[in-house]
């Protein structure tokens, strides 16, 4: 069974750096084709993409927000780290992780529960 | 990088057919393939079509995605609607880099 985790604060203040953690189970960051993405959903918005890295390391990022964005894995823990720094109050939102499956295709098969942050002083 | 444009609502009653459409603003629809996933209220989205067309495991054949070049969009018709259909429709794809595309989302609501 694949079980995906967001963990990370839920309040953050303007400016700071927030740091989300993705722990995942059921699954392998070294299985070839395999990835972990972020996802965000502002309070009754749409979803937005963040970032996604691979097996291999290979990493991208929404090219609006790669300037704040940083993506980590650390396969022995099997977990994925974002980093997103300079927050303001619009980065609030519900952040999700999600899998990317082995068999090669571009889309998330797996979700986590999400964790709502909110940037507020 | 391109977007995609979704109606912001559709609606229909049980047993009907609806069709929710997602546009490619620049780019061809299909340099990429396109995704559909389904968030009910209070829930994390679920994936429903993957590559264009195929439906993921265990979703029911009233679900069905299509891509027209003529208009640049790729569309996800619900046949037999029922009630539990009621959700947030979002429509993903990606670009030659690899950098991935969420549509804004439609609400589907059963009358």
């Amino acid at each position: 069974q694949i079980t995906l985790k967001e963990s990370g604060p839920t309040l953050v203040k303007p400016t700071q750096t927030l740091t989300l953690t993705c722990s995942f189970s059921g699954f392998s960051l070294t299985t070839p084709r395999v990835g972990v993405g972020w996802i965000r959903q502002p309070p009754g918005k749409a979803l937005e993409w963040l970032a996604l890295i691979y097996w291999d390391d290979d990493k991208t990022y929404s090219p609006s927000l790669k300037s704040r964005l940083t993506i980590t894995k650390d396969t022995s823990k099997n977990q994925v780290v974002l980093t997103l720094t300079n927050m303001d109050p619009v980065d609030t939102a519900t952040y999700y992780c999600a899998r990317r499956p082995p068999t090669g295709t571009l889309h998330f098969d797996s979700w986590g529960q999400g964790t709502l942050v909110t940037v507020s002083s | 990088n391109f977007m995609l444009t979704q109606p912001h609502s559709v609606s229909g009653s049980p047993g009907e057919t609806v069709t929710i459409s997602c546009t490619r603003s620049s780019g061809f629809i299909t340099s990429s393939y396109v995704q559909w996933y389904r968030q009910r209220p209070g829930s994390s989205p679920t994936i429903v079509i993957y590559e264009d067309n195929q439906r993921f495991s265990g979703v029911p054949d009233r679900f069905s995605g299509s891509i027209d070049s003529s208009s640049n969009s790729a569309s996800l018709t619900i046949s037999g609607l029922q009630p539990e259909d009621e959700a947030d429709y979002y429509c993903q794809s990606y670009d030659s880099s690899n950098r991935w595309v969420f549509g804004g989302g439609t609400k589907l609501t059963v009358l």
